[in-house]
């Protein structure tokens, strides 16, 4: 079974600073498996970024995704008031068929 | 664009069984696509709990396999999702979500508003 863990848990930034959100996978991944997701206060978690580093429809290219191997980032380039929110990489384990998602990061205002 | 709504009781008493529907918007089903369960206890994080292809195939979290069983209606757009034997730390949102509209075909899009689920006697 992969294990994501995200770091940090919780990230405090000002409005139009740069947030990095880290994905660590307990095994080497295949890069088309790694997704990140956004969830607001109250909603359903929206899918931003898929095979590590491809934007979802009418995301907004200040959302950038990279990595390779088990390490993986999410970059907002300078944050939005609506980018504070959590967010939670994903990954597929194809030889089990099975989902995993890491706990979590929470981007705060500072 | 495709549309999701979970439903279903909000109570469930302990050892009992949890059973929730999500409707599809029409036309939806294709082989393209599979369909999956994703819970959210309060406060927590998310859970995947399994999916369903259009022709039945399944695939299940292994922590919950022995309890869950996923199932499909396409004649009325529904998916549905059974629990079994629930307990208080069965209490979550329950979502439902489209999966495999995207390159490698392992990722949720788009999701449910979720339906809330509370375990208690």
């Amino acid at each position: 079974e992969i294990v994501l863990t995200q770091s940090p848990g919780t990230l405090s930034l000002s409005p139009g600073e740069r947030a990095t959100l880290s994905c660590r996978a307990s095994q080497s991944l295949d890069n088309l498996y790694l997704a990140w997701y956004q969830q607001r206060p109250g909603q359903a978690p929206r899918l931003l970024v898929y095979a590590t580093s491809s934007r979802a429809t009418g995301i907004a290219d200040r959302f950038s995704g990279s990595g390779s191997g088990t390490d993986f980032t999410l970059t907002i380039s300078r944050l939005e008031p609506e980018d504070f929110a959590v967010y939670y990489c994903q990954t597929y384990e194809r030889s089990s068929a099975v989902f995993s998602f890491g706990p979590g990061t929470k981007v705060e205002i500072k | 664009q495709v549309q999701l709504q979970e439903s279903g009781p909000g109570l469930v008493k302990p050892s009992e069984s949890l059973s929730l529907t999500c409707t599809v918007s029409a036309g939806s089903f294709t082989n393209n696509f599979y369909w999956g369960w994703i819970r959210q206890p309060a406060g927590k994080g998310l859970e995947w709990i399994g999916r369903i292809y259009p022709t039945g195939g399944t695939d299940y979290n292994p922590s919950l396999r022995s309890r869950v069983t996923i199932s499909i209606d396409t004649s009325k757009n529904q998916i549905s999702l059974k629990l079994i034997s629930v307990t208080g730390a069965d209490s979550a949102i329950y979502y439902c979500a489209r999966g495999g509209h995207c390159r490698g075909g392992s990722c949720y899009s788009p999701w449910g508003q979720g339906t809330p689920v509370t375990v208690s006697s």
